[in-house]
């Protein structure tokens, strides 16, 4: 069975800062990881996810995360942070069902940027 | 791009009523979609997979006698909330996919308080 585990409900870093959000997954077939946005009252846009091939994958909006089999990791870096920035950030693996391939999603980060 | 839209977007209803929750993927064909409950501060739970034509995969502790799906076109799934009660509300995403493919687009949500 698939699970994301992220650590940190909340993180906190000050507009131009480095942004780090840590999420580790487990999995028993190579996964397909994912990380999506969400605004307050709105749906989850898709930030970048990864499939196959190259290990560091680019998001949108300056975001990147690098997937590290060994450390069962996917996470989520800016070099920069902007005040848009803030928002609720989940990371999710892909899990197949009968049906089809939906997600199981981590609890999520709520990610502040002061000035 | 993906769009996904949602109908309605917020609604209120008295206990005891049926709601319908209407999800289009507008410029793509959607071969399964997906319904997501999240409570406030929390993260989205996967509730049932549809697939155009069939029935509706559910997941454990999701009652599919109160939550009816109907996915009846390749671009239209429709979630029902049969006598809806207070512990019914929150906020309902949906997402689609297209055929064979792995990323999920998210519709807006829809939020919803039974009173």
């Amino acid at each position: 069975a698939q699970s994301v585990t992220q650590l940190g409900s909340h993180v906190s870093v000050s507009e131009g800062a480095l942004v780090l959000l840590r999420c580790n997954y487990s999995s028993s077939v190579p996964p397909y990881l994912f990380w999506y946005v969400q605004y307050p009252n709105q749906g989850l846009q898709l930030l970048l996810k990864y499939t196959t091939g190259a290990t560091l994958v680019k998001g949108i909006n300056g975001f990147e995360a690098e997937f590290k089999k060994s450390e069962t990791s996917f996470h989520l870096t800016k070099p920069s942070a902007h005040m848009s920035d803030a928002a609720e950030y989940f990371c999710a693996v892909s899990h197949r069902n009968q049906a089809g391939t939906a997600l199981i999603f981590g609890k999520g980060t709520t990610l502040s940027v002061s000035s | 791009g993906a769009v996904v839209s949602q109908h309605p977007s917020r609604v209120i209803c008295k206990s005891g009523t049926s709601v319908k929750i209407e999800c289009r993927s507008l410029d793509f064909q959607a071969t399964t979609m997906f319904w997501y409950r999240q409570f406030p501060k929390q993260s989205l739970m996967l509730m049932a997979t549809s697939n155009e034509g069939s029935k509706a995969t559910y997941e454990q502790g999701v009652e599919k006698d109160k939550f009816l799906i109907n996915h009846a076109s390749l671009t239209l799934s429709t979630l029902t909330v049969t006598s809806a009660h207070p512990e019914d509300s929150s906020f309902y995403i949906c997402s689609a996919s297209r055929t064979g493919g792995e990323t999920q687009y998210f519709g807006p949500g829809t939020r919803l308080l039974v009173l």
